[in-house]
């Protein structure tokens, strides 16, 4: 199986910041990594697929970047309602999996 | 606007089974596979497996492999994952999630099974 991990595994940005997280594949997967934001008690939302390319609605201050095994999300200015946590997953080869994922807080 | 409906929570014992269904509208259902991923209690998300609306097939976890089914019903629009032998550790909310080729893009709200 390929293993996914996520740096940092929690993170801590004030409103307006611009916040990074990183994703590391065990073996390349080519350009098949997807990010989720996931609110408490809700289920996951899909933001971006095949590394960069946005959902339909989702705000442009969302971006990804990467190949092989290196892929970033980036959120250019952080908002409230961004608290969440943020998984990726490996859509290359099943089982398709998750990161273990990466909880952001606000200051 | 596309909506995946999940049935209600289950408890159930050790060693039963559980069938949760995903009930899908506004779409044309095969024409998108769907996922099933799962999340135990304060953990991350678990992939356990895919299937095609189109003509049944599917791609299972290796970790399921053996105690798993996922089917459609296309008359009704509706998907289905039982999950057999549960233990304990089977805890976890189960979700049912619109795919894009495997990508899981429309989620539904999730099914609490409860194993004790």
């Amino acid at each position: 199986d390929i293993q996914m991990t996520q740096s940092p595994s929690s993170l801590s940005a004030s409103v307006g910041d611009r916040v990074t997280i990183t994703c590391r594949a065990s073996q390349t997967i080519s350009s098949y990594l997807n990010w989720y934001r996931q609110k408490p008690g809700k289920a996951p939302n899909l933001l971006i697929r095949a590394t960069s390319t946005l959902r339909s609605g989702v705000p442009s201050r969302f971006s990804g970047s990467g190949s092989g095994t290196d892929f970033t999300l980036t959120i250019s200015s952080l908002e409230p309602e961004d608290v969440a946590t943020y998984y990726c997953q490996q859509s290359y080869s099943p089982p398709y999996t998750f990161g273990q994922g990466t909880n952001l807080e606000m200051k | 606007q596309v909506q995946l409906v999940q049935s209600a929570a289950e408890v159930k014992k050790p060693g039963a089974s559980v069938k949760v269904s995903c009930k899908a509208s506004g779409y044309i259902f095969s024409n998108y596979g769907i996922s099933w991923v799962r999340q135990a209690p304060g953990q991350g998300l678990e992939w356990m497996g895919w299937i095609s609306t189109n003509n049944g097939n599917t791609i299972y976890a290796q970790k399921f492999q053996d105690r798993v089914t996922m089917t459609t019903d296309t008359s009704t629009y509706t998907a289905y994952m039982e999950l057999r032998s549960l233990r304990s550790d089977d805890t976890a909310v189960y979700y049912c999630a619109r795919s894009i080729v495997v990508v899981p893009e429309y989620w539904g709200q999730g099914t609490l099974v409860t194993v004790s």
